[in-house]
């Protein structure tokens, strides 16, 4: 399978304590998103990379949200210090630097916070 | 900035009705529009992509087509199966790359 892969699929921890996500994306792909969705919501936009610079981050991206891509392949979000209003399902995406923009999606990280 | 705004569920509809889901969408530019789909227990997958005015983007008997005067990108079939029970998202993706979605709108096929 060559598709997105996230790791953990699952994460429960408690209040203040910092957790960190995996993406793996498809291995052509230069571009990496990062979105947060929570239920009965559409999934919205928190960070991209194009290859290991992290071009852009949506406000919702507090300080104690940091993504890295170091060598332009896997990526990975940590927040510290977990509140309960972090938990969501936190999806990965990648894309060709050209064309349409068509993301693919990986199966996502579901946090929560206890 | 950008928005999409899309036709609130859930949709329960019988085996072999017609499906309509409304979308439209602000944006200051001229961005692709996208349908993606999630399926109970899956990821989002691209249903159909469209990049320009008057274009139709189609797939598994789906289709929408970008109308630039209507702000719309309406997604239609006519004829669903209990296999298209998933919740549907309307995006578009502009200059700036990002996707903005709608909420979603759940659909369920009884058969």
């Amino acid at each position: 399978d060559t598709g997105v892969s996230q790791d953990p699929r699952h994460k429960i921890t408690k209040r203040g304590q910092n957790v960190t996500f995996r993406c793996d994306p498809i291995s052509e792909h230069n571009r990496l998103y990062w979105y947060r969705q929570t239920l009965g919501q559409g999934p919205e936009f928190l960070t991209y990379f194009q290859n290991e610079a992290q071009l852009e981050k949506s406000r919702l991206l507090s300080d104690r949200f940091s993504a890295e891509r170091p060598k332009g392949s896997f990526s990975t979000l940590e927040i510290q210090r977990t509140e309960q209003g972090d938990s969501a399902m936190y999806l990965c995406a990648s894309s060709f630097q050209d064309g349409p923009n068509e993301q693919f999606f990986g199966p996502g990280t579901r946090l929560t916070v206890l | 900035g950008n928005s999409v705004t899309q036709m609130e569920g859930p949709v329960t509809l019988s085996e072999e009705a017609f499906l309509t889901i409304n979308c439209t969408y602000t944006a200051t530019g001229y961005p692709s529009l996208f349908w993606y789909v999630q399926y109970p227990g899956e990821g989002l997958q691209l249903l159909l992509k469209a990049t320009k005015a008057d274009d139709k983007g189609s797939n598994k008997g789906f289709e929408a087509t970008y109308r630039k005067e209507t702000t719309s990108f309406h997604l239609e079939k006519g004829s669903v199966q209990v296999s298209d029970s998933a919740v549907y998202f309307c995006a578009l993706s502009d200059s700036d790359y990002k996707l903005s979605f709608g909420a979603g709108t759940t659909v369920t096929v009884r058969a």
